[in-house]
């Protein structure tokens, strides 16, 4: 059974609101959820984390309803430069082996 | 650059070989994880420290990895004879101490390891 759930692949445009959820039915009552963002040949970079409601940095925002069994990171107004996989991590077993980062969701902008 | 860092960016090397692999983390973060990911696939969890202490290893860690934090600053990660299937690329990371459920991590550019 998957830990986390996200789309293989999506496209968007330029100046887009890019909106990619996550789902996460197991999510246990202390679990965080954590955004990352990578491009090729580098490390995964951090984006935003939550662990109810709404969070907002100048980044992102991040939406994690009330039964916490999905999250919906809010990508506003996207440019070329955000095309990157972005992968939804969510702690599992309260150990680092349950930090399962899946296979995360390629996001394309064209212009 | 204050970031994490690791050393070399590639290796190629040939089956059966030992390969070690260096990651430098961020200077006030004591606690150092070790990634590996192949293409198309997200980071997987090999091992990770709290200053020196090991404290976690992945349950599909072969024998032939091991890893080493022996001041609790650097780290480094050793394979031992070397097989195709560890070709892939081995990432670090560092983050401060905090309830690992919530931890940040910082990610070093990672080595690139391919086996002939």
């Amino acid at each position: 059974l998957a830990k986390t759930t996200q789309p293989i692949s999506m496209d968007s445009y330029e100046g887009q609101e890019v909106n990619i959820t996550c789902s996460h039915n197991n999510i246990a009552t202390n679990d965080y959820i954590t955004w990352y963002q990578q491009f090729p040949s580098q490390g995964p970079r951090f984006i935003i984390q939550g662990y109810k409601t709404k969070v907002t940095n100048e980044v992102a925002s991040l939406f994690i309803p009330a039964d916490r069994k999905s999250s919906t990171l809010s990508l506003p107004r996207v440019s070329l430069s955000d095309t990157a996989v972005y992968y939804c991590l969510v702690g599992e077993g309260g150990g680092a082996d349950g930090l399962t980062f899946g296979k995360g969701t390629h996001l394309i902008i064209q212009p | 650059d204050t970031g994490v860092s690791q050393d070399p960016r590639h290796k190629i090397t040939k089956r059966g070989q030992n390969v070690t692999f260096r990651c430098d983390p961020i200077s006030e973060h004591n606690r150092l994880y070790w990634y590996r990911q192949t293409l198309g696939q997200g980071p997987e969890f090999l091992t990770y420290f709290q200053n020196e202490a090991q404290l976690e290893k992945s349950r599909l860690l072969s024998d032939r990895f091991s890893a080493e934090r022996p001041k609790g600053s650097f780290s480094t990660l050793e394979i031992q004879r070397t097989e195709q299937g560890d070709s892939a690329m081995y990432l670090c990371a560092s983050s401060l101490d905090r309830d690992i459920r919530r931890d940040t991590q910082y990610f070093g550019p990672g080595t690139r390891l391919t086996v002939l």
